[in-house]
């Protein structure tokens, strides 16, 4: 059981370049999400997803794109790479159920510079 | 709005001793609380989660955490700490909603440090 896969780890941008994050899972989860990491600030959430179709915003979506076209799939596209963008992104999924506290699976990470 | 506050950046501890590291949350309704932690260069793993009515957790490898109502606190514990537990430790909150929904809001972080 894979779980929540991201690709690439790693990727140096130049500014003004766009590029998309992978993510995939394979535990059948309608709730998918995007964050970012950054130091002293925790994870911020990007966009996020209840289900195929369905997206919204975070609380720092600016310069970022997603779609769900599957339940397996959430990428995230970055329009015009910015340096300010820098940072490590990561993935998660979990169950969206009514009522019941569903914990969050986390992918590896993906490392990314802007320059 | 929720949120959490992890008020200490690091926290430092000896081998055996027990340790702790504090959050506190502000929710409008309910809260559902975890705990993940982070090792160098990895993602995110799951620790603990907070189920109502049981004000002590117990979660993976001897982590507990005490629920306090009154306080809003969720303060993660371990009874004897290891070398091995040294890693960054997030605490994380969700409002409990009528409606569903699974946004996290994180806090920023406590690097734990045990040393021999």
């Amino acid at each position: 059981n894979a779980g929540v896969t991201q690709t690439p780890k790693f990727q140096v941008l130049k500014t003004g370049q766009s590029m998309t994050l992978q993510c995939a899972q394979d535990m059948n989860h309608e709730y998918m999400s995007w964050y970012r990491q950054d130091p002293g600030m925790g994870l911020r959430l990007i966009h996020y997803s209840v289900g195929a179709g369905i997206t919204d915003q975070g609380e720092v979506p600016n310069g970022y794109n997603v779609s769900r076209s599957t339940t397996e799939d959430f990428p995230l596209r970055l329009l015009s790479a910015a340096p300010s963008q820098t940072s490590v992104y990561f993935c998660a999924s979990s169950l969206f159920r009514t009522g019941v506290n569903t914990e969050a699976f986390f992918g590896q990470g993906t490392r990314l510079t802007v320059v | 709005a929720q949120s959490v506050a992890q008020p200490e950046d690091q926290v430092n501890v000896a081998e055996g001793n027990p340790l702790t590291v504090k959050c506190t949350y502000s929710v409008s309704g309910n809260p559902y609380l975890f705990w993940y932690v982070q090792y160098p260069n990895r993602g995110l793993q799951f620790l603990l989660k907070y189920i109502t009515g049981d004000n002590l957790v117990k979660g993976s490898y001897g982590f507990e955490a005490e629920f306090n109502k009154s306080q809003t606190s969720f303060h993660l514990k371990k009874p004897s700490a290891l070398v091995s537990d040294s890693a960054l430790y997030f605490c994380a909150v969700r409002d409990v909603p009528t409606g569903g929904g699974n946004k996290l809001t994180f806090g920023t972080g406590t690097q734990l440090k045990v040393e021999l």
